[in-house]
């Protein structure tokens, strides 16, 4: 097990809603980043957090936002839901370099 | 767009033997490349790395070669395992501005050993 947790596991939304994903880094970690992974695919990169601060984002709308808590946990909002939105929302942390990465079992979203 | 992918999206292959899976990326820039292996209901998990002044790293059971001239990696798993059957992405770093690390991941190989 990697150490980082993820909240919930699995979440069923209706279209139009709001959600709000969770994330645990690693003890010492402080950079934290998000991926969505639709089935079959491989993850995509939506953003990273690095010492509270967002520190690069994918092609992602405006309406996939986040945050970063001084203990470098982290929450992903997405806003008006879209059936497109299912996936796995998977988060990775590390320390200072985001290279070496550590992941999530992700949380498993559906939008009906 | 730049996109990095994989040539075959399933391998079988018999217990003790070796596993070559291939990816292709088309970012001459990116400088960083990474094997994650993802089991079922899992995340990713870290392989192997390799910097593009390398050609050739070294792990248990696991090599990684770049070839950068033609844009290829490939990752070897030596006696391939019952336990090695997973799904392989490769990611590349391209290179974002200031610094950061953004990466891109292939689609995926799934590779199911049979004992």
């Amino acid at each position: 097990e990697t150490g980082v947790t993820q909240s919930p596991t699995h979440l069923i939304k209706t279209r139009g809603q709001q959600v709000t994903l969770r994330c645990s880094s690693q003890s010492g970690h402080n950079t934290v980043s998000w991926y969505q992974q639709a089935l079959g695919q491989g993850p995509q990169f939506i953003f990273q957090y690095y010492r509270e601060e967002e520190n690069g984002r994918g092609n992602f709308p405006p309406r996939f936002s986040g945050l970063q808590f001084p203990n470098y946990s982290s929450e992903l909002n997405v806003n008006a839901l879209e059936l497109d939105d299912s996936a796995l929302y998977l988060c990775a942390s590390s320390r200072d370099s985001p290279e070496t990465q550590y992941f999530g079992p992700g949380t498993r979203l559906l939008v009906l | 767009g730049e996109s990095v992918g994989l040539h075959l999206p399933t391998l079988s292959v018999q217990e003790g033997d070796n596993s070559i899976i291939n990816c292709a990326y088309s970012n001459s820039a990116s400088d960083y490349f990474i094997w994650y292996k993802q089991e079922s209901g899992k995340g990713p998990q870290f392989i192997i790395d390799i910097r593009s002044n390398m050609d050739k790293r070294q792990g248990q059971r696991v090599t990684v070669l770049l070839n950068k001239t033609v844009k290829h990696l490939s990752l070897q798993i030596a006696a391939t395992q019952p336990g090695d059957s997973a799904v392989y992405f490769c990611a590349e770093n391209g290179g974002a501005a200031g610094g950061s690390y953004i990466p891109t991941f292939g689609r995926g190989t799934s590779l199911i050993v049979h004992p």
